[in-house]
């Protein structure tokens, strides 16, 4: 098991094109979040999942944004019509009881 | 709203000596507390966490403390080390189940870069 793999790394799209990012968490979790990373602060949580099932949502998660997990295995972010204000660090973490992971993250640039 | 606070944007510490890193939040369902470390371009690692029944958690170098009445934590780091220096964020959550086995959601600071001089 080499921990949560988040792909790709880094991710440069034109405003207004649709990107999508995969997590493939540690495989026995059953929970895993997306959180997104903004230049000097800290992360902010956007949603998690039990198993497939989307349990929470947060109000920065707008429209454009769409989650996956299909059969609690592996997660996709989508982000439709991007915009320059979503350029940010997107991390995902997966977890089973204390152990709390995260990914390296996503780097996008929408330019 | 800005639940969770760490107000020094930056530290600076010459190796060897203690290395103090403080929050503050103001959510009083918070119930669990953890400190991260990130790196650039890696995502944060777990480096300690505490109950809010407790207020002091040691392991080895690190020890957090927990002041519930103020609503402030803090991480001590002894002796720094130049390895150290990196992003520090603090983090609450204010989902601890019944049986403490489990936490959820985290609710971050905006981080503190810690630099330790060799």
């Amino acid at each position: 098991d080499t921990g949560v793999s988040q792909d790709p790394r880094h991710k440069i799209t034109k405003r207004g094109q649709n990107v999508t990012f995969r997590c493939d968490p540690i495989s026995e979790h059953n929970r895993l979040y997306w959180y997104r990373q903004t230049l000097g602060q800290g992360p902010e949580f956007l949603t998690y999942f039990q198993n497939e099932a989307q349990l929470e949502k947060s109000r920065l998660l707008s429209d454009r944004f769409s989650a996956e997990r299909p059969k609690g295995s592996f997660s996709t972010l989508e982000i439709q019509r991007t915009e320059q204000g979503d350029s940010a660090m997107y991390l995902c973490a997966s977890q089973e009881n204390y152990g709390y992971t995260f990914g390296s993250g996503t780097r996008l640039t929408v330019v | 709203d800005q639940q969770v606070k760490q107000n020094s944007p930056s530290l600076s510490v010459q190796e060897g000596r203690i290395s103090i890193l403080n929050c503050d939040y103001t959510n009083s369902m918070f119930d669990y507390f953890l400190w991260y470390k990130k790196y650039p371009a890696e995502g944060p690692t777990f480096l300690i966490s505490i109950s809010s029944i407790k207020d002091k958690n040691e392991d080895g170098r690190f020890t957090v403390f927990l002041n519930k009445s103020a609503k402030h934590l803090s991480l001590h780091i002894v002796p720094s080390q130049p390895g150290d220096s990196a992003v520090y964020f603090c983090a609450a959550s204010a989902s601890l189940n019944a049986g403490g086995t489990s936490y959820g959601k985290l609710t971050f600071g905006q981080g503190t870069i810690l630099t330790v001089h060799p």
